[in-house]
């Protein structure tokens, strides 16, 4: 199985700062990878798909980028709707897989 | 619009079996397919399996031997089974819109299931 290590666990910023989440896969997996935003007691929102392709519906300030192992997702300057959990999910092979999360605080 | 809706009990006793529904609405079984994504609690999503809009089934290797997805299209209904249930199967029940098998483009609001006796 494809392991998607994510970091850092928890990142603290302040309203307006930039940030960038870290998914690292265990193997190369070209641009296979997908991103979820998910607030606390709701279900996950995908976000951006195959790397770095948007989704309507999302704000423009989510990014990502990345190939082959290292990927990142990119807020530009965060709003307070964006402090929740974002995980990576890889479908490059078969089990599809999530990484263990990243989680955005407010400082 | 597009819609996923999971039913089922919220109590499972341990080595018992778990079945669970999902209704969809706004789309068709036969254009899109259907997964099943379970999350423990403060613990990132596992896929489960899926139902294909052909009516194949694909499962997760870790589960395959204790789950089974069906569906009636009649119905708009997909359905879980997952047999021989302990407490490390308790968490969240999600299922979701399957985007060629790649992504899961829509969610239910999930049902929450615990495995106790």
């Amino acid at each position: 199985d494809i392991v998607l290590t994510q970091s850092p666990a928890t990142l603290s910023v302040t309203p307006g700062e930039s940030v960038s989440l870290s998914c690292r896969a265990s193997q190369g997996i070209s641009t296979s990878i997908h991103w979820y935003q998910q607030k606390s007691n709701e279900s996950p929102r995908l976000l951006i798909k195959f790397a770095s392709q948007s989704i309507s519906g999302i704000p423009s300030r989510f990014s990502g980028s990345g190939s082959g192992t290292d990927f990142t997702l990119s807020i530009n300057r965060v709003e307070s709707e964006d402090f929740s959990v974002y995980y990576c999910q890889q479908s490059y092979s078969l089990p599809l897989t999530f990484g263990s999360g990243t989680k955005l605080e407010i400082k | 619009q597009v819609q996923l809706k999971e039913s089922g009990p919220g109590l499972v006793q341990p080595s018992e079996t778990l079945s669970l529904t999902c209704t969809v609405s706004g789309f068709s079984l036969t254009s899109y397919s259907v997964s099943w994504v379970r999350q423990p609690s403060g613990k990132g999503p596992e896929w489960m399996g899926r139902m294909w809009y052909d009516g194949d089934t694909a499962y997760n290797s870790a589960l395959k031997s204790r789950l089974s997805i069906s569906r009636d299209t009649s119905k708009n209904q997909v359905f879980l089974k997952m047999n021989s249930l302990q407490t490390d199967d308790t968490g969240t029940y999600y299922c979701t819109r399957d985007r060629y098998g790649y992504n899961f483009d829509y969610w239910g609001q999930g049902v929450m299931v615990t495995v106790s006796s």
